[in-house]
């Protein structure tokens, strides 16, 4: 069953506190983004992936790392700088200039 | 100016009529174009993709692309209550390495 996984669903983080959140694919794409959505916002784009190895930087990349090891995993860490954590974030995957597919997201709540 | 621009709206239509979606974009040398519905809480789903200039039509739906005009709109024909949703307007930016670019989204209301 081909498609996007990210996990956990919920996820709490206390302050000062480094999480990480999981993607992973099997659908064999090249690209892989990870995207910041606040209520009642569009998607800002925090980093992507066009091969294993490389990333760059989107537009609100301050506060968060990631890692492209795998051509199927593209973990993002939220770090003790990203002082605005709470938001909802969603990873998703492309090949070529065709749609892209999303995971189910991951809502982070900082407690 | 933002690569990508949509009106937040809310827009509302009552159920029935033609919902009419704009979205404004920087890179001129984009060439492909995405709309995407959101429910509240829940992942975008493609709705329509276009890469030519013109009118492409899917059921329902019909994309607009004018290049020229770096401009592209989605046409909702007989809005239904279960239309409403927030409609997010994607351009791949093909300056350097390509990568997809999301406006703000438009929330539509079909009030039935």
């Amino acid at each position: 069953d081909g498609g996007i996984t990210q996990s956990p669903k919920y996820l709490f983080r206390k302050e000062g506190q480094n999480v990480t959140l999981s993607c992973e694919q099997n659908l064999n794409h090249d690209a892989m983004y990870w995207y910041r959505q606040d209520p009642g916002q569009g998607l800002r784009l925090i980093y992507y992936s066009q091969i294993v190895n490389d990333f760059q930087k989107g537009d609100i990349a301050e506060g968060y790392s990631v890692s492209r090891e795998k051509k199927e995993s593209f973990p993002l860490t939220v770090t003790s700088a990203q002082k605005n954590p709470t938001a909802f974030y969603l990873c998703a995957t492309s090949e070529g200039e065709t749609e892209a597919f999303f995971g189910q997201g991951t809502r982070l709540t900082v407690v | 100016q933002k690569e990508v621009e949509q009106n937040s709206g809310p827009l509302s239509v009552p159920e029935g009529a033609i919902a009419s979606l704009n979205c404004t974009y920087s890179d001129r040398g984009s060439q492909s174009f995405f709309w995407y519905r959101q429910y509240s809480g829940k992942s975008p789903e493609l709705i329509m993709s276009i890469y030519s200039n013109g009118d492409k039509e899917d059921g329902r739906f019909t994309a607009q692309l004018n290049k020229a005009s770096q401009y592209v709109s989605l046409l909702i024909r007989d809005s239904q209550p279960s239309d409403s949703a927030t409609y997010l307007c994607a351009v791949i930016h093909t300056s350097g390495t390509y990568k997809y670019i999301f406006g703000t989204g438009t929330r539509l209301k079909v009030l039935a």
